[in-house]
């Protein structure tokens, strides 16, 4: 079975200052790793993936996200965030091979602080 | 590509109707997926399809509800009968034969009062 777990519900940030949004993993198999945004109203876009190729992986809105087996991790950051990279963020797995299913985390809204 | 298309943008019903949602996916990809997304369940996978065919149902809630896709640019989600608790913002998605990349429609937001 395949999971994941994102911490922090709500996350805020001064301007400029360092994006960091947490995700956990769960999965018996190797897996595909991805990060959405959702804007107010809209659907959900993808910003990077992870595919068993590099495990630094960079997206874009210069967003990127490592890939750490050891601690079953995939958190997502940003050196310096802009005002226009509030909205709810989504991390979600998927087995590499087999059942196109996704599982995706309950989401981080990110606010930007003036 | 207009991208992923979903009708209608808002639907309000009254308990006990039947809801239709629409979906038209991006011309070429081969894989269709329903979500539906509520603040208490975050974003659930209902169904997806390959090549117009289910594949895994077995998010669906129950029998109510439905999906369909009769070609490869035409899907639908019904609920009959419509209860208040399905009230949610549905989203379709569509990926290529590799599905690394879904793309999401605008979603439909439903209201059953």
């Amino acid at each position: 079975a395949q999971s994941v777990t994102q911490l922090g519900s709500h996350v805020s940030v001064s301007e400029g200052a360092l994006v960091l949004l947490r995700c956990n993993y769960s999965s018996s198999v190797p897996p595909y790793l991805f990060w959405y945004v959702q804007y107010p109203n809209q659907g959900l876009q993808l910003l990077l993936k992870y595919t068993s190729a590099a495990t630094l992986v960079k997206g874009i809105n210069g967003f990127e996200a490592e890939f750490k087996k050891s601690e079953t991790s995939f958190h997502l950051t940003k050196p310096s965030a802009h005002m226009s990279d509030a909205a709810e963020y989504f991390c979600a797995v998927r087995r590499a091979s087999g059942t196109y299913k996704y599982i995706f985390g309950t989401g981080t809204r990110l606010k930007v602080l003036a | 590509d207009a991208g992923v298309i979903q009708s209608p943008r808002h639907e309000v019903t009254e308990m006990g109707q039947e809801v239709t949602l629409r979906c038209k996916p991006i011309s070429g990809h081969d894989y269709l997926f329903w979500y539906r997304q509520t603040m208490m369940r975050g974003l659930e996978l209902l169904i997806y399809f390959n090549n117009n065919v289910p594949i895994d149902d077995s998010g669906m809630p129950e029998d109510r509800f439905s999906a369909k896709m009769p070609n490869a640019s035409f899907s639908t989600l019904k609920i009959q009968p419509s209860e208040p608790r399905d009230s949610a913002v549905y989203f379709c998605a569509s990926s290529p034969d590799r599905p690394y990349e879904q793309y999401f429609g605008p979603g439909t937001r439903l209201t059953v009062t």
